[in-house]
Formats: C-alpha cells, structure tokens, sequence
C-alpha cells in the first residue's frame, strides 16, 4: 500500500498571501488530520476530518481552514500568510480515527513565509 | 490543561541502553504512542502503550504507569540510525479523539 502523499514537499510564499497545501492518505483510511511542527512547539494539532466533515479542532486562528473531498484527500488552506507561519505542515491518516488505530504521518510540506 | 513533558535532548554511546522519559497531565486519556522522527523526515510509529505495563518490540520498549502519568521508551543496543527525534504523544477522548503531541527529545548517538 502506498504511504501518505503531501504536495507540494516545499514553498515560499511571502506575508500577505494564501497558501494551499494538499494530502493524500493511505487508500482505505478516511480520516485525515493536519498538524504544525515547530522547533520550540512540536507538533501542535490544527484539525481533523472524517467523511468530508471536520470532526476536531486545535486552537488555531480562522485563518487555517481545510476540508476533506469524497475520495477522503484533503486540502488546508492557510490565508494571509504571517511570518510565523512558517513551519512544517504534516497530515496523518488512520483508518476511523477511532480506539486503538495508529496514525501514518506524509513526508510534511515544509513552508516558508518571507 | 492537557500538557507533555520530555527531555529535549539526550546523547549517548553506540551500543549502550539509553531510557527517553514522558510525563504527562491529560484528561481522558485513551493510549500513548511513541514516533521517531529523523531530520527532514515523517514521524514513524514505534509503540503504543494503554494499559499499564511493559510492551517490547526487538530492540525497543515502552512502559506506562497510568496512575502516575508517566511512559518511557528504552532503546537498547544502540546504532547510529538510531539517531532522530523521539516523540511522545498522547490520545485523549473527548467526545472524539484528539492527539496531543511533546515537543520530542532529540537524540544523539556517538561512536
């Protein structure tokens, strides 16, 4: 089975703009969830989709939106970009999202925001 | 609040046993996972832990005490790749399942 896929692997934008970043789970699992890594935060949870609908949110400002297709791929959109957000943006797939499954992690897109 | 504590950063020698500790304060706890993380890479899934006790898996092992919020991951026999980061995380069930992640603890392993 192939891994989890996220394009682009890297971008550079510059503040002000909107960013969209795509991912593609493993085939089979159906939720999706996004997360932020940061040197001095770790990973920090930005939200979670399942079935096309957003079932969890971390505590990110509204201008973090994502949102999951029928075929359980699912896009984040970032809009006017700030400087700290720049960071390492890694999606994780599961089966259910359910007790006692395991996330997969992608590869990450690594953004830069000049 | 929901909060991960582990060591930033540890180093130790080729073939020796190192204990990589994670304490943690959450409610609705619903299992603990370790990844490792090497540079520039996905974090991989190493172990998952939610009864108390001791799991093993070749060269590596994780233990949980749920009463006092505590897990490590011991690595034995260590080996050069074992170098990366080591993230402890925690699943917590509030409604749904929710992933809290520690900042990891990076590892160095000399010759």
């Amino acid at each position: 089975k192939a891994g989890v896929t996220q394009t682009p692997r890297y971008l550079i934008k510059t503040r002000g703009q909107q960013v969209t970043l795509s991912c593609s789970p493993i085939s089979g699992h159906r939720s999706v969830s996004w997360y932020q890594q940061t040197p001095g935060q770790g990973l920090q949870f930005l939200f979670e989709y399942f079935s096309e609908t957003q079932r969890n949110k971390g505590n990110f400002p509204g201008r973090f939106s994502g949102r999951q297709f029928s075929n359980s791929r699912s896009e984040m959109n970032v809009s006017t970009l700030e400087l700290g957000d720049s960071a390492l943006y890694l999606c994780a797939s599961s089966s259910s999202g359910g007790a006692g499954e395991t996330q997969y992690f992608g590869p990450g897109t690594r953004l830069l925001v000049l | 609040g929901q909060n991960i504590d582990q060591p930033t950063e540890m180093t130790a020698t080729e073939g020796a046993i190192v204990q990589i500790n994670c304490t943690y304060q959450t409610s609705g706890f619903n299992g603990l996972f370790w990844y490792q993380q090497h540079a520039g890479e996905a974090p991989t899934f190493l172990s998952y832990n939610v009864l108390d006790g001791l799991e093993e898996k070749g060269r590596f092992s994780s233990f949980l005490s749920r009463s006092k919020g505590y897990s490590y991951l011991l690595l034995k026999e260590l080996q050069m790749k074992d170098s990366a980061s080591y993230l402890c995380a925690v699943r917590v069930n509030s409604g749904t399942y929710k992933y809290i992640f520690g900042t990891g603890t990076r590892l160095k392993v000399l010759a």
